[in-house]
Formats: structure tokens, C-alpha cells, sequence
């Protein structure tokens, strides 16, 4: 199947800073990709769509200001995490997909704010 | 709107032991349906998928799952399970007609398989 990258794969930050995790589809273009959050032992919560050189799209609740995406090109979405708080340390995963194709799964991202 | 039920939150298993992981799905259109695993502080990895055709759908890692479109099921099956299948289950549907494919996830099934 296609590779998505996801990095880094941990993190750790300060509280007040901000944290950038990069999503690449290392073989195939992605037109759409998609950012999910996972609290422990829960699902798969849906962050954000975004579709390439356009503005994401955010699920009622995700502080777009908070939740920076941007989706410059085919390949590459990038979700920030501005001004960090404890409460922000989650699992974040991304996926990507082209059209008429499946989404296919980065590894994860580990976030703890301490 | 679509919702998806994973109705065991968790599942115990003796090894080589068969196993049922149960999925009720809901929605108004036609939908996608898929199984992924997720071990441990990783990401989510493809088992199956439902597109069409036959209703009964075989996946990596000697899984298979049936959709039933009149109880909308999509039980998750696997006749022996081994040790290393202990992972976190996850039901999916994704709305046929959307452009976007953006998937709706269950809240997941702890398999845990005992030797």
C-alpha cells in the first residue's frame, strides 16, 4: 500500500510553546489529508480535512487558531499546535489520500506538554 | 449522519482460540466499511475493506469480515488467533457519496489474547 509519513513520531514540550508535526505521502500525490486526535483508550476523534491550496476544514470544536494546518502542496501537510497546554498532550494521526483512493495512515505522533 | 458501534470494549481470548469482533454501523447512504489495527503508540494499519461486491471480505493476517447491509453489521472474524493479534480494533465507514472520504471510527476493541 502507499506510505504516509508522519514525523516526529514523539515529542515533548514546553507549556506556551509550539509544536509542528509534518505529514508526507512519500509516493503517491494527496489531494486530501486528513489530522485525527486520539485521547487514551478512545477513538479516533476527526481534527480537520484539508484538500491541497485550500483552507482546512475544521470539525465543530478544534480552535482553528490553535490547530494551525496548512496543505501546501500534494505531498505535504503540516499541523501546529500553538501556545501548548498540558491538556493538549494526545496521540495525533494523520492520513492522506488521493481521489477514487483509500486513506492510508501515518505512524502517529505522541505530543506530551509538560 | 453516520456513527459506527463497536459494542465490546474489550475482548479475551485464548490463544488459537476463533474470534468475533462486533461492528454495527448506521447511516442513510451507502457507505465504506473498514477494519484497522493499531499496536501500541503507533498508527492505524489497513486490515480489510468493504467497497463492494461480495459481502464476505477477506484481509491481511488471516482476517476476514461479512458485511450485512439488513442489521448493518460488519462483524470482524478470525478463526485462530495468535498472540500477536493482541492490539486495538477499529470499525470505520466512510460515506460513499463523499468527496472527501473522511472516516467516522467506532471507539475501538481491546483484543487481548492469553497463551
Amino acid at each position: 500500500g502507499a506510505v504516509v509519513s508522519q514525523h516526529p513520531s514523539r515529542v515533548i514540550c514546553k507549556s506556551g510553546t509550539s509544536v509542528k508535526i509534518e505529514c508526507r505521502s512519500l509516493d503517491f500525490q494527496a489531494t486530501t489529508m486528513f489530522w485525527y486526535r486520539q485521547f487514551p483508550k478512545q477513538s479516533l476523534m476527526l481534527m480537520a480535512t484539508s484538500n491541497e491550496g485550500s483552507k482546512a476544514t475544521y470539525e465543530q470544536g478544534v480552535e482553528k487558531d490553535k490547530f494551525l494546518i496548512n496543505h501546501a502542496s500534494l505531498t505535504l501537510s503540516t499541523l501546529t499546535v500553538t501556545s501548548a497546554h498540558p491538556e493538549d498532550s494526545s496521540f495525533y494521526i494523520c492520513s492522506a489520500r488521493a481521489a477514487r483512493m483509500e486513506a492510508f495512515f501515518g505512524q502517529g505522533t505522541r505530543l506530551t506538554v509538560v | 449522519a453516520q456513527s459506527v458501534t463497536q459494542l465490546d470494549s474489550q475482548v479475551p481470548v485464548f490463544e488459537e482460540a476463533p474470534v468475533e469482533l462486533r461492528c454495527n454501523y448506521s447511516s442513510s447512504v451507502s457507505v465504506y466499511l473498514f477494519w484497522y489495527v493499531q499496536y501500541p503508540n503507533q498508527g492505524l494499519q489497513l486490515l480489510l475493506k468493504y467497497l463492494s461486491g461480495s459481502t464476505l471480505v477477506k484481509g491481511i493476517n488471516g482476517f476476514e469480515a461479512e458485511f450485512n447491509k439488513s442489521q448493518t453489521s460488519f462483524h470482524l472474524r478470525k478463526p485462530s488467533v495468535h498472540i500477536s493479534d493482541t492490539a486495538e480494533y477499529f470499525c470505520a465507514v466512510c460515506d460513499i457519496r463523499g468527496s472527501q472520504g473522511n472516516l467516522i471510527f467506532g471507539k475501538g476493541t481491546k483484543l487481548s489474547v492469553k497463551p
